[in-house]
């Protein structure tokens, strides 16, 4: 079974800086997808970047980047110009992609980050 | 994007009752639908998977008696927790998918109350 491993419970940051959540996994998969969800105080989940295994190039959105090193199994995230409205917890989320499972994602236990003024 | 809406966002049921959830995809139609259930400050955990027209898949330990999901049409599933007890308060998240290679888009949640 596939497994995701966030080590930052708690993460905070200074408004335009930037910061780095971290994000492990577990697979004997070759082919899978990588994603960061946030969820906010309201407590929607929102698709912040995904990231194809087979995909070497990193996945940019805007603001947040990745750093995915296949062979180490680490899916990190990088939040530049922090912005107050980044404050909300973070889940890394791991979904295989040959149709194990009806394709559910394994979630991380999350990060939450605070962003200071 | 995809939008999913769940209802109630919020409700309060007596113990020993039963109450339903809704979750409804909008402007697509989700062959398969998630069900999670999140303690607070906590990660999402999956109760079950169901596929339109299909008996659900539950995961290990939760109860299928007790938290029955349908998933009669390509855009409705529903949860319905019997015999609710104050343990059942919680968070409860839909997401819905409606391809192989398609994200899954979620709704914004039910939070549940058992008194």
């Amino acid at each position: 079974a596939q497994t995701v491993t966030q080590s930052q419970p708690e993460m905070s940051v200074q408004e335009a800086e930037t910061v780095t959540l971290s994000c492990t996994y577990d697979t004997s998969e070759s082919d899978y997808y990588l994603f960061w969800y946030k969820q906010p105080p309201s407590r929607q989940m929102i698709l912040v970047i995904r990231q194809e295994a087979y995909k070497q190039q990193n996945a940019t959105e805007n603001r947040f980047s990745v750093n995915f090193q296949k062979a180490a199994k680490s899916f990190s995230l990088k939040i530049s110009d922090s912005q107050l409205g980044d404050a909300a917890m973070y889940f890394c989320a791991y979904r295989s992609a040959n149709g194990g499972s009806n394709y559910k994602l394994t979630f991380g236990k999350g990060t939450l980050l605070t962003v200071n003024p | 994007g995809a939008v999913v809406s769940q209802h109630p966002s919020r409700v309060i049921c007596k113990s020993g009752t039963s109450v339903k959830i809704e979750c409804r995809s909008l402007d697509f139609q989700a062959t398969t639908m998630f069900w999670y259930r999140q303690f607070p400050k906590q990660s999402l955990m999956l109760m079950a998977t169901s596929n339109e027209g299909s008996k659900a898949t539950y995961e290990q330990g939760v109860e299928k008696d007790k938290f029955l999901i349908n998933h009669a049409s390509l855009t409705l599933s529903t949860l319905t927790v019997t015999s609710a007890h104050p343990e059942d308060s919680s968070f409860y998240i839909c997401s819905a998918r409606v391809g192989v290679n398609t994200e899954a888009f979620f709704g914004q949640g039910t939070r549940l109350t058992v008194v």
